[in-house]
């Protein structure tokens, strides 16, 4: 199984700063179609998780444009600028590459 | 507008067996490939089971294989995940998810299923 391993697991930030969540693979995710299945999530407190960033970077519909994605291979990066408070919540990268799906533990964003 | 309504919460003795529905809408629902995953309480999300959009293939995670069977009709717009053998680590929230060939871009709001003597 393709392990995903997310840092750093909880971060606290000021509104209107920015936040960065790293994601690693144990696996390129690169496709030989030329695709990258790696997404990102949102799980916002007592809510249903809800896509942010498919495919390294394009931004799902309805997403902030605060958001983005970025990477390759092995390694993704997601960042959020101007974090409001609306961004608290945990986030998770997934790889869609191969069955079993596989999760990060989840990065914790709290605000100060 | 998609949605994705789940049901057949409860709680159940370690053992027995549950069945899970989430009845789709707003989109073909007969186009695309569903998922089920799951969250324990206070943990992180599991994926735990894949149909094609057809059921021509079904794949599942090795913590469930051979106790839970993921299934469709998709004449009635409905995705199923029946829960046999039933053990307390299968406690957890569980979330149908529409799969749009690479990511999965909706899901349900989740049913809770509680597995304790």
């Amino acid at each position: 199984d393709i392990m995903m391993t997310q840092s750093p697991l909880s971060v606290a930030v000021t509104p209107g700063e920015s936040a960065s969540i790293s994601c690693r693979s144990s696996k390129s995710l690169l496709h030989s179609n030329g695709i990258t299945y790696l997404s990102w999530y949102l799980q916002r407190p007592e809510k249903s998780p809800q896509l942010l960033i498919y495919q390294i970077s394009n931004l799902a519909s309805g997403v902030s444009d605060r958001f983005s994605g970025s990477g390759s291979g092995t390694d993704f990066t997601l960042k959020i600028s101007k974090v409001e408070t609306e961004d608290v919540g945990i986030y998770y990268c997934v790889q869609f590459l191969e069955v079993p799906y596989t999760f990060g533990a989840g990065t914790k964003l709290e605000l100060k | 507008e998609v949605q994705l309504v789940e049901s057949g919460e409860g709680l159940v003795q370690p053992g027995s067996s549950m069945k899970l529905s989430c009845v789709a809408s707003g989109f073909t629902f007969s186009n695309y490939g569903m998922n089920w995953i799951r969250q324990a309480p206070k943990k992180g999300l599991e994926w735990i089971a894949l149909i094609y959009y057809d059921s021509s293939s079904k794949y599942y995670a090795d913590s469930v294989k051979g106790r839970f069977t993921i299934s469709r009709d998709n004449s009635k717009n409905t995705l199923y995940l029946e829960m046999n053998s039933l053990r307390s680590e299968d406690t957890a929230m569980y979330y149908c998810a529409k799969d749009n060939s690479g990511y999965l871009d909706y899901w349900g709001q989740g049913v809770m299923v509680t597995v304790s003597s």
